[in-house]
């Protein structure tokens, strides 16, 4: 198994650009995560998938953020424009329906860096 | 609502010597409870788990953590720590009444073993 696969692994954009995230969930797991890591805030959870559904987007700062799932096995985060604010590091996780529902496996991150 | 709440953000401690990392919840109903390990420029990682049955689960790389009901801890423990568990460690929480639901992370805990 390939685990959960995210591209990039490191971004360096200047700000004002769009920047976009990828993430591949491992195969046959249903539900995505999506969550941004700094030292000031720790670890956040931004947004949620269940089988390609958004369930709670309550943590996406604002409208320039925006998360997508057009299929079981593809998801991207777009920042549309970016800001210095945004540089963190962006992990992707993703659990699947049996087994361990419980237990979410994590993707290697993004480190984003907007100049 | 469910927190975390991980008491110490870093733990300095010196190579074979036994170790405890401190969480507690809060929820006013049944959690599922969790840790997990992040190495430097990784992903997080499943430690253990705490779902039902015994109260006392031992999960990877030595490690051991308690459910306490009545303290609402689940502090982890190690009893002999090497130069290779250093790491954050970070608490979770999670309802277990719903598949979709996510899981709440606490702050982090900085374990620096040293030689």
């Amino acid at each position: 198994d390939a685990g959960v696969i995210q591209s990039p692994r490191h971004e360096v954009t200047e700000m004002g650009q769009e920047v976009t995230l990828r993430c591949k969930p491992i195969s046959g797991h249903n539900s995505l995560f999506w969550y941004r890591q700094t030292m000031m805030r720790g670890l956040e959870l931004l947004i949620y998938f269940n089988n390609n559904v958004p369930i709670d987007d309550s943590g996406m700062p604002e409208d320039r953020f925006s998360a997508k799932m057009p299929n079981a096995s593809f998801s991207t985060l777009k920042i549309q424009p970016s800001e210095p604010r945004d540089s963190a590091v962006y992990f992707c996780a993703s659990r699947g329906a049996s087994g361990s529902p419980y237990e979410q496996y994590f993707g290697p991150g993004t480190r984003l860096t907007v100049t | 609502a469910q927190s975390v709440t991980q008491l110490d953000s870093q733990v300095p401690v010196f190579e074979e010597a036994p170790v405890e990392l401190r969480c507690n919840y809060s929820s006013s109903v049944s959690v599922y409870l969790f840790w997990y390990v992040q190495y430097p420029n990784q992903g997080l990682q499943l430690l253990l788990k705490y779902l039902s049955g015994s109260t006392l689960v031992k999960g990877i790389n030595g490690f051991e953590a308690e459910f306490n009901k009545s303290q609402t801890s689940f502090h982890l423990r190690k009893p002999s720590v090497h130069i290779s568990d250093t790491a954050e460690y970070f608490c979770a929480v999670s309802r277990p009444s719903t598949r979709t639901d996510k899981l709440i992370f606490g702050t982090g805990t900085r374990l620096q073993v040293f030689p």
